[in-house]
């Protein structure tokens, strides 16, 4: 099966200007993921998707990040203004499960965002 | 914050047997324990998962202890590939509907195998 995709792999901006990421979870996966990992420092979520409805967004800074997943397919990270400490990978992963069940979870290859 | 501790680095001898410790004191009866993997630059890798038995698959075997409170990740023969970072996860329910789960990490176990 295809995996999760991502794109673009690398993008570099200077500060204050905004950038998106796009993510295709693997085709059926109801559930969608979006991790920061900044260097040296595990994944941290940012904002999960339940087919298009958002289950958790706490740990994301509304302020200057938004998420959609219209369709409950694709989805888009964006980032407006973006700061230096941005910087970072930016992971999304994705899961079939839509109760707490036994599944598992496949994550991308990420988008590595340089913010200069 | 992230339910599992684990040391920040481990080495070990190629060829060897690799055993990785994680404590999850506070899990709950029904937060299952996953394994992940990441080499440099790439996305985090599955490896195995479990809820209370013992489970083994071509990576590598999960050892749960019977009060669930720790595992142990076991590569049976490391090679240099197997270099990465190992991250013990216990996943927890989500926030809002409540009815999904999510993967919160902690900082993860540096493994370097020597030759």
């Amino acid at each position: 099966e295809a995996g999760v995709a991502q794109s673009p792999r690398y993008k570099i901006i200077e500060k204050r200007q905004s950038v998106a990421f796009w993510c295709n979870p693997i085709s059926g996966h109801a559930t969608l993921y979006w991790y920061q990992q900044i260097l040296g420092q595990g994944p941290k979520l940012l904002i999960q998707f339940q087919n298009n409805g958002v289950v958790d967004d706490s740990q994301l800074p509304k302020d200057r990040f938004s998420a959609e997943r219209l369709k409950g397919v694709d989805s888009t990270l964006k980032i407006q203004p973006a700061k230096l400490e941005d910087s970072a990978v930016y992971l999304c992963a994705s899961s079939y499960g839509q109760g707490f069940g036994d599944y598992g979870y496949t994550f991308g290859s990420g988008t590595r965002l340089t913010v200069v | 914050d992230a339910k599992t501790t684990q040391p920040p680095s481990m080495d070990c001898a190629e060829g060897r047997a690799a055993n990785l410790p994680c404590n999850h004191s506070t899990i709950s009866g029904n937060e299952y324990v996953y394994w992940y993997r990441q080499i440099h630059s790439q996305g985090p890798q599955y490896i195995i998962h479990g809820l209370k038995n013992n489970e083994t698959n071509e990576m590598a075997s999960l050892i749960i202890t019977e009060d669930r409170k720790s595992s142990t990740l076991i590569l049976p023969h490391a090679t240099l590939r197997d270099t990465a970072v190992y991250y013990c996860i216990v996943r927890v329910p989500s926030g809002g509907s409540g009815n999904t789960g999510k993967l919160i990490f902690g900082q993860g176990t540096t493994l370097q195998v020597k030759p």
